[in-house]
């Protein structure tokens, strides 16, 4: 299996302009996970999704961020307009949820993206 | 909320052993994973518990504790290539996320 799958490695841009991260999960994986990782706060769920619903989005910043999983094979991160202090490692993990024990909830990471807006 | 505490930093020397603590208050547990970043990587599984007490896997192990909220993983002859950060993740039971500490940043010294 190619693992988590997620582009761009790594995007500069300027304030105010949008940003779309991308995530292709394991295959037959059924959960996908957004993280945001900095070095102040460690890392942060931003938003999860069980066969493509989101179940919990509390973790996004503002209304800035949105995020969408049109298939089981899909998932963007978009932010829009994007500031300096959205510079960050952007994770996107996967897991089997609703198989038994341990790989119910091990979480398979991606290589990340890592955003910097100038 | 959940909360999950692991000291910043560590430091020990090449060949010795190194603990790891991590003490978590959660609503409810169903699970503990220990995970593994390298500078500039992504985190990768080192361990899992989920019943109390010591769970092997060559030179790493992690120990569980569920009435006290605490659990460590135990590094030995450690090597240079050790050197990273190690996250502790707690599922409570509500769901299927995980809750991450901060990780504890581990440099090992020759």
């Amino acid at each position: 299996d190619a693992g988590v799958i997620q582009s761009p490695r790594h995007e500069v841009t300027e304030m105010g302009q949008e940003v779309t991260l991308r995530c292709k999960p394991i295959s037959g994986h059924n959960s996908l996970f957004w993280y945001r990782q900095t070095m102040m706060r460690g890392l942060e769920l931003l938003i999860y999704f069980n066969n493509n619903v989101p179940i919990d989005d509390s973790g996004m910043p503002e209304d800035r961020f949105s995020a969408k999983m049109p298939n089981a094979s899909f998932s963007t991160l978009k932010i829009q307009p994007s500031e300096p202090r959205d510079s960050a490692v952007y994770f996107c993990a996967s897991s089997a949820y609703g198989t038994s024990g341990r790989a119910s909830y091990e979480q398979y990471f991606g290589p990340g993206t890592r955003l910097t807006v100038t | 909320g959940q909360n999950i505490d692991q000291p910043t930093e560590m430091t020990a020397t090449e060949g010795a052993i190194v603990q790891i603590n991590c003490t978590y208050q959660t609503s409810g547990f169903n699970g503990l994973f220990w995970y593994q970043q390298h500078a500039g990587e992504a985190p990768t599984f080192l361990s899992y518990n989920v019943l109390d007490g010591l769970e092997e896997k060559g030179r790493f192990s992690s120990f569980l504790s569920r009435s006290k909220g605490y659990s460590y993983l135990l590094l030995k002859e450690l090597q240079m290539k050790d050197s990273a950060s190690y996250l502790c993740a707690v599922n409570d039971g509500g769901a299927n996320n995980l809750f991450f500490g901060t990780g504890t940043r581990l440099t090992v010294i020759p």
